[in-house]
């Protein structure tokens, strides 16, 4: 089974719409990420999540909201969708005990707002 | 100047040679190294990762880091098709900060 799991892996939303994209783990990782990917643009960070009871901003957090639930899940929301938010969104995961950092992705979700 | 930059490419070798993938980064005091693979619409493997200056040899890869210099590399030994794909390099700063990502070279071996 996947490590890092996310869902659903296919959207196709309408603009105006609210949307929730989840993101579960069986790493035991404490840290979770959200991050969106559009061509020529990289890897760009939307929120992280150092432990439960911590959420940080990323460069692009606008339009964008997250939960973290417990250890293992953390969920991405689009409050109000719209078509520039179109892009494939990966979820990652790292474990801070290691020192090195090194984070672990989902298999991502690609998302079409119409 | 960004934080990590790296060759978007197409950086194009033949079957067998060796791809040679740079990366500089802007903060001196980055800690961590890592290079991810990518293949079209799929989503980022980590290959490796190094913290010490010098070499470090997995398989057919090795990364190389050059702290003074501020730039890693990573070279891909007898290059094959199935090693086409994006590379992106990532660095850490400190433990309290994620990770921050290059965009990625392409990097196409032909046949």
């Amino acid at each position: 089974d996947a490590d890092v799991t996310q869902t659903p892996r296919n959207r196709i939303t309408k603009t105006g719409k609210r949307i929730m994209l989840e993101c579960s783990q069986t790493k035991g990782h404490d840290r979770m990420y959200w991050y969106r990917q559009d061509p020529g643009l990289g890897l760009r960070l939307i929120y992280y999540s150092f432990d439960v009871k911590d959420i940080n901003k990323g460069e692009i957090s606008d339009g964008y909201s997250v939960s973290r639930q417990a250890q293992a899940k953390f969920s991405l929301s689009l409050e109000s969708a719209i078509p520039n938010q179109t892009a494939l969104y990966f979820c990652a995961t790292s474990d801070a005990g290691t020192g090195i950092h090194e984070q672990y992705f989902g298999p991502g979700t690609r998302l079409t707002v119409t | 100047q960004k934080e990590v930059e790296q060759n978007s490419g197409p950086l194009s070798v033949p079957e067998g040679a060796i791809a040679s993938l740079n990366c500089t980064y802007s903060d001196r005091g980055s800690q961590s190294f890592f290079w991810y693979r990518q293949y079209s619409g799929k989503s980022p493997e980590l290959i490796m990762f190094i913290y010490s200056n010098g070499d470090k040899e997995d398989g057919r890869f090795t990364a190389q880091l050059n702290k003074a210099s501020q730039y890693v590399s990573l070279l891909i030994r007898d290059s094959q098709p199935s090693d086409s794909a994006t590379y992106l390099c990532a660095v850490s700063k400190s433990g309290n900060t994620p990770l921050v990502f290059g965009k990625g070279t392409r990097l196409s071996v032909i046949a």
